[in-house]
């Protein structure tokens, strides 16, 4: 079965600093892969997906399928990035399997 | 485009007792999805439909919870009976796309159950 693994539960940086949330899959096939965030007292929504390959809000993610890994970096975050961030993968069937997720909090 | 829709926000039942969410999907979107979030962990997958048709129930607990897709739109998710840990935040998403590549998904507020 499908996992997704986001080994933090917390992440604290400060405003200009660079920031690294971690995801890490575990899947036979090819995957689907998403970031999803949730900004406080919003509904959960799309960040960015690795077919695409853009950047949005600064953030870009790569798929690394050797090491299984769909990392989502920043180079100088915002106190707007603060939020919950969710990585998700799609299975070949559709199948949906999301992370724990990871609270960004960006300090001024 | 009017979003996913969900109903009641809010709701307070004790153990035993039933309860019903409704969720009305995108316009147009195939694919819907009913999860349930426990505080402090990710969205689980309780239900998968296509357009009618259930693609993934494995993680339906089916001795009380219970899902329909009424014409391959709306869909309600019943508990009955609830207990103390059904209380989660219950999430309906749909997406458009069908047959494997479903795409993302676009959620609704969510419906925060608290079983006392």
């Amino acid at each position: 079965a499908q996992r997704v693994t986001q080994p933090e539960k917390l992440l604290s940086v400060f405003k200009g600093a660079p920031v690294e949330l971690k995801c890490n899959y575990s899947y036979s096939g090819s995957p689907e892969l998403f970031w999803y965030v949730q900004y406080s007292r919003q509904r959960l929504q799309l960040l960015l997906r690795h077919i695409s390959r853009e950047s949005i809000k600064g953030f870009t993610a790569d798929l690394n399928k050797g090491e299984t890994s769909f990392h989502l970096k920043k180079p100088f975050a915002q106190e707007e990035d603060s939020a919950m961030y969710y990585c998700a993968l799609n299975t070949n069937a559709g199948k949906s399997t999301f992370g724990d997720g990871t609270t960004l909090t960006v300090k001024p | 485009e009017a979003g996913v829709a969900q109903s009641p926000r809010y709701k307070i039942i004790e153990k035993r007792q039933s309860v019903a969410f409704w969720c009305n999907p995108i316009s147009g979107h195939a694919t819907l999805y009913w999860y349930q979030q426990i505080l402090g962990q990710g969205p689980k997958l309780l239900i998968q439909f296509q357009n009618n048709g259930v693609v993934d129930d494995s993680q339906l607990p089916k001795d009380r919870f219970s899902a329909e897709r009424l014409k391959g739109v709306d869909s309600t998710l019943k508990i009955q009976p609830a207990k103390l840990e059904d209380s989660a935040v219950y999430l309906c998403a749909s997406s458009l796309g069908t047959s494997g590549r479903v795409g993302e998904q676009y959620f609704g507020p969510g419906t925060r159950l608290t079983v006392t």
